[in-house]
């Protein structure tokens, strides 16, 4: 079975603040997805990273997958209310195993 | 295009009540997939299908039976409900895009049981 860890657990910030939040797991994956789940509603999809080093950028948020393929990180740039929610990450292949979850709050 | 759509959205049962809960995807995705979400526990695939005709357990498939009506609809029943399974049960369709998939959630049914 593969873990994911994500680390933290619970991130309560200000608006306009930086933050980093981390997937980590011991098996290689071959991609890795990010899902952000507001409260009230299911997941949705924020970007998938599929080789080793990749960077994806998303408006202010910048996904980053591990050069082993093992971990990844989501760096949001002035955090504003409405990055608010669950960020889940889990490996992009059939049946995905989830993490339990960053749960971020933005303070207006 | 509602995308995934799922019935009802509350719902409070009895201990040994049973109730069947409603998924439906108009995306043609070939797979779908049960999830419940407890807190801190992120969420926990219950059973799914791959296609249609075909139906697999996941990680906590205890108390819980399926159906794979067809290919647009996903049905979860829980046969004699337990305090244990109150939780949100979100319901997911996929399908594979040359080397990935990429799930897409309903808004989830909130089923406490007392």
């Amino acid at each position: 079975t593969q873990l994911l860890e994500q680390s933290p657990q619970f991130l309560s910030i200000q608006e306009g603040e930086n933050l980093t939040v981390y997937c980590n797991s011991s098996s290689v994956f071959s991609s890795l997805q990010w899902y952000r789940q507001e409260p009230g509603e299911g997941p949705v999809l924020l970007v998938t990273v599929v080789t080793g080093g990749e960077v994806k950028k998303l408006k202010r948020l910048t996904f980053q997958f591990g050069d082993a393929r093992k971990d990844s990180s989501l760096h949001i740039t002035a955090a504003q209310t409405g990055d608010t929610g669950l960020y889940l990450c889990g490996p992009g292949g059939f049946k995905t195993i989830f993490g339990a979850g960053t749960r971020l709050f933005v303070k207006a | 295009n509602a995308g995934v759509t799922q019935t009802p959205k509350f719902q409070v049962l009895k201990t040994g009540q049973s109730m069947t809960l409603q998924c439906a995807q108009d995306m043609n995705h070939n797979s779908m997939y049960w999830y419940r979400q407890d807190p801190g526990m992120g969420l926990r695939l219950i059973y799914y299908s791959a296609s249609e005709g075909t139906t697999d357990k996941g990680e906590v498939p205890n108390g819980y039976n399926v159906s794979r009506l067809n290919k647009r609809e996903f049905s979860l029943r829980l046969e004699s409900a337990a305090p244990s399974q109150t939780s949100v049960y979100f319901c997911a369709s996929s399908d594979f895009l040359g080397r990935l998939y990429e799930q897409y959630f309903g808004p989830g049914t909130r089923l406490t049981v007392t």
